[in-house]
This record gives structure tokens, sequence and C-alpha cells, in this order.
């Protein structure tokens, strides 16, 4: 059972916003950083997000980051047909010396 | 870079391999996770180990059934699971640590997956 939370599925058309959320706890979120990684079908998990905030270098300026107390979000700023695929946010759990993995969201470019 | 061995089919009961070379950075100083994804699910973590000095942390779940080991002359990490079920049957994948040193930041390069299935 994954404990950080996100909504199952988000959809858009392209050029609209999405957002997704990721909620969790003091032990994790509250105190460590939170890595977004993206999944496109048949592929390796990619990260998109760094340090709770960062984009790596070759990740396009519409995605996002943000964390607040024990949530995070992702944000995609205009939404394009190649970003349909899983989002997974992550921490560092504290309390149980385990790194988590949220529930994932499948986002759905209509 | 890192670069997962070929995919396995193992019987129940049995033991699988999975190595991951890296290359491309300094092996030594950053942790390797280790991550599965059963068919249709999400994202698992199973642990890390330090490649300095060998010393490992396995998820709860894991322990005693999972064993993580590293050979630093040819800058490859491995995964042992004894006592396979068709519930390990995932794809299972290796990550290097971000920050160097540290074991609780997040991954930043990802192997290309090796799928296990046992049946």
């Amino acid at each position: 059972q994954s404990v950080l939370t996100q909504p199952p599925s988000a959809s858009g058309t392209p050029g609209q916003r999405v957002t997704m959320s990721c909620s969790g706890r003091t032990s994790n979120i509250g105190r460590n950083y939170v890595y977004w990684y993206q999944q496109l079908p048949g592929t390796a998990p990619k990260v998109l997000i760094q340090k709770s905030s960062q984009r790596p270098s070759g990740v396009p300026d519409r995605f996002s980051a943000s964390k607040s107390g024990t949530s995070a979000s992702l944000v995609i700023g205009g939404l394009r047909s190649e970003d349909e695929a899983d989002y997974y946010c992550a921490a560092w759990d504290d309390s149980l010396s385990e790194y988590v993995f949220g529930t994932g969201t499948r986002v759905t470019v209509l | 870079h890192l670069a997962q061995s070929g995919a396995e089919v193992k019987k129940p009961g049995a033991s699988v391999r999975v190595s991951c070379k890296a290359s491309g950075y300094s092996f030594n100083d950053y942790y390797i996770h280790w991550v599965r994804q059963a068919p249709g699910q999400g994202l698992e973590w199973m642990g890390w180990i330090n490649p300095n000095n060998g010393g490992t942390k396995y998820a709860q779940k894991f322990q005693g059934r999972v064993t993580l080991t590293r050979d630093t002359s040819i800058t490859t990490a491995f995964l042992d699971v004894t006592r396979l079920t068709s519930a390990d049957s995932a794809i299972y994948f290796c990550a290097k640590e971000d920050q160097p040193y540290l074991y609780y930041y997040g991954m930043d390069v990802w192997g290309q997956g090796t799928t296990v299935i046992v049946s």
C-alpha cells in the first residue's frame, strides 16, 4: 500500500493546464524533498522534478512543481499529446526509513 | 547510464539475479536504488546499496528474501531475489541516487528495466 496519495487520473485537451496532487505526512513530504517521475507507456520512469521544484535540464518548462507542508503538486502548464503518461511523486520517509512512491496519476490528453 | 541484464523466466521457488552496469559517473559516490513494478501496478521501492562500502538498506517487505551486492571492479550492482512466487513477476529497475554520498533525495537516472516472469 502506497504511503503517498495521488488522484488516479487527470485529463485535459491540448494546451490546457493540468494539476495533480500528492498527499503525504510530516515524516515524508513534510521533512524531505519530493521527486516527480514521468513514466511513458512501456518505458522506464524518468525524473521530471528534483528537490521538490527543480527541473532537470531537458525537461520542458511547462512542467512545474511545488511543496507545502505535507502535500506537493505538479502542474503541466500547456498539455501536449506527448505528456500522456503516468506520473509518480516520491520521497524518503524518515519513520519507515524507506523510500515511498505515490499511487500514481495517469494523465490522458483528450 | 545504467544498463540492466535481460529478461528472465523462473519457476516458483527459484532465485533470480539481475545486474545493473553503471557508466559515465563515479560509481562509488552514488547509492543505487532498486524499484519494482508489477504488471499494471505502481512503483515499489525495494532497497539501496552504497557502492562505496557495500552497505545496504531493504524495505521491510523484502527483508530476508532480497540481497543487494555490488562489484566495484566492474561498476555493477546486483539484485538477488530468492524463493520466487508469481507475485514477484514484475519489471525490476535500478536507479542512481541524485545526490552523492546520500540516499534520501531521489533518483535521477534509471536503468531500462528487467522483466522477471515467475511461472
